[in-house]
């Protein structure tokens, strides 16, 4: 079946650092994939998506390239900022005609002012 | 605008008693609506989804059920809880059909089980 990988489980940063959380999947054809974030008590909300090979999604300063090579969309900001703690959840969603969307374990971000 | 209201926002319940969640959008006519439930610091966990009225696909077996009785609106239930029901649930839409689309959380449910 879809899976989603997330290796970081938990990211600590300053204001200002550059960030990479590392997202790989295994899913046949060319599934869609997606950065979801969640603040505390609330539900995800959409970063954003891509849906074919080489894409790059962007949002609030993050960006993530579909990398159909690799089976990867990693998400990277260059400087990141104490609001963006959050958790960060990268999801692939099927193309061939179903509505199941498989999240990955997420990665809790906190950023040190 | 469309507006996503989930009901109760919590609730704290005895094992063996039944649950009722519940989920409403508005703004929206005919949405894809899903279930999801997460685990305290988890992950989420599609458990169904309804392309349309009277429709329900499930996707895990929780020992949970779902039904969509109006066009607006997606019920989860439960005649009998386990302590393995506790954590967040939250209820989702979409605008399209098939696995590329956005999907729009709402506020979630957070449900005790004790």
């Amino acid at each position: 079946g879809d899976s989603v990988t997330q290796t970081e489980g938990q990211v600590a940063l300053s204001e200002e650092d550059f960030l990479t959380i590392h997202c790989n999947y295994s899913a046949s054809g060319y599934p869609t994939l997606f950065w979801y974030v969640q603040y505390p008590g609330e539900g995800p909300q959409l970063l954003f998506r891509a849906s074919r090979d080489k894409e790059k999604g962007s949002s609030r300063g993050f960006e993530a390239t579909y990398d159909k090579g690799t089976t990867s969309f990693h998400l990277r900001k260059a400087s990141v900022q104490e609001s963006d703690s959050a958790v960060y959840y990268c999801a692939l969603g099927a193309n061939y005609g179903n509505e199941k969307i498989t999240f990955g374990a997420g990665t809790k971000l906190t950023i040190k002012p | 605008a469309q507006t996503i209201h989930q009901w109760p926002v919590a609730e704290i319940k005895a094992v063996g008693s039944p649950l009722s969640l519940g989920c409403t959008i508005k703004g929206k006519s005919s949405p894809n609506l899903y279930w999801y439930w997460q685990a305290t610091g988890g992950t989420l966990q599609q458990l169904f989804y309804s392309i349309t009225v009277g429709q329900v696909e499930s996707v895990v077996q929780l020992n949970l059920s779902a039904s969509r009785p109006k066009d607006d609106q997606f019920i989860l239930s439960t005649e009998k809880l386990l302590l393995s029901h506790s954590g967040f649930y939250l209820c989702a839409w979409s605008p399209g059909t098939g696995g590329n689309a956005e999907q729009f959380f709402g506020p979630g449910t957070r449900l005790t089980v004790l």
